[in-house]
């Protein structure tokens, strides 16, 4: 069974830092590429980043270019998302997701989805 | 970036009512189209993928069509459990956007 486990959510102030974590199992998690995608409080879902199964691609949103760092050890089964220079607007429910086609060098559909983790940027 | 109008943005049907959403991307993305639900407090789900496929394991009362800029999503007959917020995305190019959602009450 495919698990995707978020980790590393919680209260920030603006322009503080925050490292999310994101722990896979159930499958070939190097085969892979994922993505970050966040959700505000009472919002829509929005895209943040993606990488591919080996790292050599990376996206991301206008909104976090910049500030947002994805990466991925694959020896650890794990992807990480270091957000620097925290906003307000960024506060949201945090959501890893695996793309549904391996070896793919863009996003694909989002297959699979973690819980979630909270980020809540305030002062 | 690709603009995905979804509509309309809540509903409120009986059990058993077929109920159908709608989302038109601002240009042509051929059939990468998916459709996710997502109940209260949960994670979203992959429910249909590029345009007309039904993810394995998702009941058949639920299914896409379309192609081009205008896609449909339909529940053949609504249930209790189908309760919940759908969402379109786009993957034809970046960023991956999503519709605004369409809330699915029951009457």
């Amino acid at each position: 069974e495919v698990q995707l486990v978020e980790s590393g959510g919680g209260l920030v102030q603006p322009g503080g830092s925050l490292r999310l974590s994101c722990a896979a199992s159930g499958f070939t998690f190097s085969s892979y590429s994922m993505n970050w995608v966040r959700q505000a409080p009472g919002k829509g879902l929005e895209w943040v980043s993606y990488i591919s199964s080996s790292s050599s691609t990376i996206y991301y949103a206008d909104s976090v270019k910049g500030r947002f760092t994805i990466s991925r050890d694959n020896a650890k089964n794990s992807l990480y998302l270091q957000m620097n220079s925290l906003r307000d607007e960024d506060t949201a429910v945090y959501y890893c997701a695996r793309d549904y086609y391996d070896s793919s060098s863009l996003p694909t559909p989002f297959q699979h989805w973690g819980q979630g983790t909270l980020v809540i940027v305030s002062s | 970036d690709i603009q995905m109008t979804q509509s309309p943005s809540s509903l409120s049907a009986s059990v058993g009512d077929r109920v159908t959403i709608t989302c038109q991307a601002s240009q042509d993305i051929s059939n990468y189209l998916n459709w996710y639900q997502q109940k209260p407090g949960k994670a979203p789900k992959l429910l249909i993928y590029d345009a007309s496929n039904l993810e394995t394991g998702v009941p058949s009362r639920f299914s896409g069509s379309g192609s081009g800029t205008d896609f449909t999503f339909t529940i053949s007959s609504l249930q209790p459990e189908d309760i919940a917020t759908y969402y379109c995305q786009q993957y034809d190019n970046l960023p991956p956007g999503f519709g605004g959602g369409t809330k699915v009450e029951i009457k």
